[in-house]
C-alpha cells in the first residue's frame, strides 16, 4: 500500500525566504512526527500530532518554525525567515495510533538547502 | 527522558550473527524498546519491537531482560545489504510514542 509521502524532496531557498513542507501520512494514522536530520548527525525531534492537535512542539528550534495538521491527514511544516542552519533533511512519520503499537512510518524526507 | 547508549560501531562478516546491546536505564514503566534501521539518504525503518523477554520477526530478534534497562538486537546470518546505521529507541507512552534518536550504531558487514 501507500507510504508516507513527503513533498517536495528536494528544496533550495535563500537565505530569509519563506518554506513550506508537506507531509501525506498513510491513511488512518493517527500520529504523525516530524524529525529533521542534519548532515552527519543524528535525528532531532521536532513536533507531534495527535490528530489534528500538537500535544508536543517541544523540539521546534525556534519560533520561526511552525507546523499543522488538518483532517487528521496532511501536515505542513513552514520555516520563516530561512536560515544557513536549517538546512537539513526532513523527516515524517506516522504511526496508527494505538497503544502497544509504536512502529513509525518514515518517509523518504525533503532535503532543505539554505544558500 | 529515557536516553539509550549502544556502540557507535561494530564490524562483521557476511553469514555471521550480528549483536547489538543498548541500555536504557531510565526506562519507564509503560515505554516500550523499539528498534530501526537507516540507510544513506533514507528513512529510518522499523525492525522490531518489544516491552519484555524475547521477540522474534522475519528480520531480528529482541532480547529484553526483566529488569528492562537494556536490550539486545539479534540479526541472523548478516549480509553486505546489513550494512547501515542501527537506532535502539525507546518510544515514550506518555508522550505519545515520540523517539529520541541518539547516534545509533554503525554496523559494518565484510564480504
Amino acid at each position: 500500500g501507500a507510504g508516507v509521502s513527503q513533498s517536495p524532496s528536494n528544496k533550495v531557498t535563500e537565505k530569509g525566504k519563506d518554506v513550506e513542507l508537506r507531509c501525506d501520512p498513510i491513511s488512518g494514522h493517527t500520529a504523525l512526527y516530524w524529525y529533521r536530520q542534519s548532515l552527519g548527525q543524528g535525528l532531532e525531534f521536532l513536533i507531534y500530532f495527535q490528530g489534528n492537535s500538537a500535544p508536543d512542539k517541544s523540539g521546534l528550534p525556534s519560533d520561526r518554525f511552525s507546523a499543522e495538521r488538518t483532517g487528521g491527514s496532511v501536515s505542513t511544516l513552514t520555516i520563516q525567515r530561512t536560515q544557513q542552519e536549517d538546512s537539513a533533511v526532513y523527516l515524517c512519520a506516522s504511526r496508527q495510533g494505538r497503544v502497544g503499537d509504536y512502529e513509525q512510518y518514515f518517509g523518504p524526507g525533503t532535503r532543505l538547502t539554505v544558500t | 527522558l529515557a536516553k539509550t547508549t549502544q556502540p557507535i560501531s561494530m564490524d562483521s562478516y557476511e553469514g555471521q550473527e550480528v549483536n547489538i546491546t543498548c541500555s536504557h536505564n531510565n526506562i519507564a514503566t509503560n515505554d516500550y524498546i523499539t528498534w530501526y534501521q537507516q540507510f544513506p539518504s533514507q528513512g529510518p525503518r522499523f525492525i522490531i519491537q518489544g516491552y519484555k523477554t524475547k521477540v522474534t520477526n522475519e528480520v531480528a530478534s529482541l532480547f529484553i531482560p526483566a529488569d528492562r534497562k537494556s536490550s539486545t538486537l539479534s540479526l541472523p546470518r548478516v549480509s553486505l545489504s546489513d550494512t547501515a546505521v542501527y537506532y535502539c529507541l525507546v518510544a515514550l507512552y506518555n508522550q505519545g510514542g515520540k523517539l529520541i534518536f541518539g547516534q545509533g550504531t554503525e554496523l559494518s558487514v565484510k564480504p
